[in-house]
This record gives structure tokens, C-alpha cells and sequence, in this order.
């Protein structure tokens, strides 16, 4: 199966500043990788996603960039705010739609 | 339009007890799974249903059961819940190509004692 692995484990940062979330992967047949945002004591939200016939993506202050050659997958985050806080899992998609996630990133914005 | 939907919020069961985790969604979804998360291991896949009719093993599947009732509901049981079962449980669906991300339900924290 896959195995996605997510570095760092903690990553705090000063309000304003940016963050990036770096994941590996090891399947190289993976073509679908979602990024997901957890707030305390709620459900985990899908905030950005990329396919594997593009390098990168942008959503306002997120962005997601791809390479395939390396294998890995990295999260975004300019002007960083408060409510950024957060748990920031990635995931790659791999047989029969299933998607395989990393471990989390806990994203501490200081003000 | 409600999402996914499961059922208790929370719940404390003694060891030994059974019980069955519900799971309702909306979207015309074919794909459900139900995963669970601990604390430093993130999301792990105890069953999922590619399309109705159809259930497969995860990668912690030892201990639970699963029913796809129909194309909306997923349940989870657990037959004889242990403590090493306490944990979030949730719920997801997808439309079911894999291009496209799962949406999660809201959890239920379980507490065997």
C-alpha cells in the first residue's frame, strides 16, 4: 500500500510569516493528493488538492506544490494568521480510490 | 444539505459491550470508509465500501465489522469493544473516481472502559 510521511511534526510561526508542510510519498502510480485542515475537536476539511499532471496550485494564501520525480508534495501557507492554527494532514491517493494520510503537522500561528 | 452524518457524538461502553457506529450521507456519494484517529498516528482506515454492495479491509480492520445498508448508510460494529479501541472514529464518502477529496462526518469519540 502507501506510505505518506509528513514533515515536521510541530511548526510554529510568527503571525505574517509563511509556513510549508513537506510530505513524501512512496507509489509512484499516486495521482491525487488533498491536503486537509483539522481545528481542535473537529472534523478534518479539505482545503486544497492537486492532481498528478500538474506542478502546482493556488487558493488565495494556500498553495500546493508537486513533484513526481521526487516524490513529494509540500503545503503553503503565506501571511500566516491565528485562525491558521491548526492540524494540517496530507494524503495520496492509491488503489481502489482509497487515500492513504501522514501522520499530521500541528501549525501554531503566533500572534 | 447535511453532508455526512454519524451517530453518538460520544459514547462510553464497557469492555466487552458491542455497538454499532452510524453513518448517513447525502451527496450520491459510491464510496464510503470509516477511519480512526489517535493521538500521533493520524487517519487510519479500518473499512471501506468502493460502491454499494461492496465492503474491504483497511489496514486496522481486527475487531470491527461493517455494513453497507444501502448507497447512503455505512455502519461500523464493533462486536466485543476492547480498550484499546478508544478512540475518534469518523466517517467519510467520495463520489468515487479518486480524483476528487472525501468529505468527513463530524466524529464519535469512543471510550472503552
Amino acid at each position: 500500500g502507501e506510505n505518506v510521511e509528513q514533515h515536521p511534526s510541530t511548526l510554529s510561526v510568527q503571525e505574517g510569516d509563511s509556513a510549508v508542510i513537506k510530505c513524501t510519498y512512496s507509489d509512484s502510480a499516486s495521482n491525487y493528493f488533498p491536503w486537509y485542515k483539522q481545528e481542535l475537536g473537529k472534523r478534518p476539511q479539505l482545503i486544497i488538492d492537486i492532481r498528478s499532471n500538474v506542478g502546482e496550485k493556488k487558493d488565495q494564501r494556500i498553495a500546493v506544490t508537486l513533484n513526481k520525480t521526487a516524490k513529494h508534495f509540500s503545503l503553503h501557507i503565506t501571511e500566516t494568521q491565528p485562525e491558521d492554527s491548526a492540524v494540517y494532514f496530507c494524503a495520496a491517493r492509491y488503489g481502489n480510490n482509497r487515500l492513504a494520510f501522514g501522520k499530521g503537522n500541528q501549525v501554531v500561528v503566533i500572534p | 444539505n447535511a453532508g455526512v452524518t454519524q451517530t453518538p457524538k460520544f459514547q462510553v461502553l464497557k469492555t466487552g459491550q458491542s455497538m454499532t457506529l452510524q453513518c448517513a450521507q447525502d451527496m450520491n456519494h459510491n464510496s464510503m470508509y470509516w477511519y480512526r484517529q489517535d493521538p500521533g498516528m493520524g487517519l487510519r482506515l479500518i473499512y471501506y465500501s468502493a460502491s454499494e454492495g461492496t465492503t474491504d479491509k483497511g489496514e486496522v480492520p481486527n475487531g470491527y465489522n461493517v455494513s453497507r445498508l444501502n448507497k447512503r448508510e455505512f455502519s461500523l460494529r464493533l462486536e466485543s469493544a476492547a480498550p484499546s479501541q478508544t478512540s475518534v472514529y469518523f466517517c467519510a464518502s467520495s463520489e468515487g473516481t479518486g480524483l476528487y477529496g472525501y468529505t468527513f462526518g463530524s466524529g464519535t469519540r469512543l471510550t472503552v472502559v
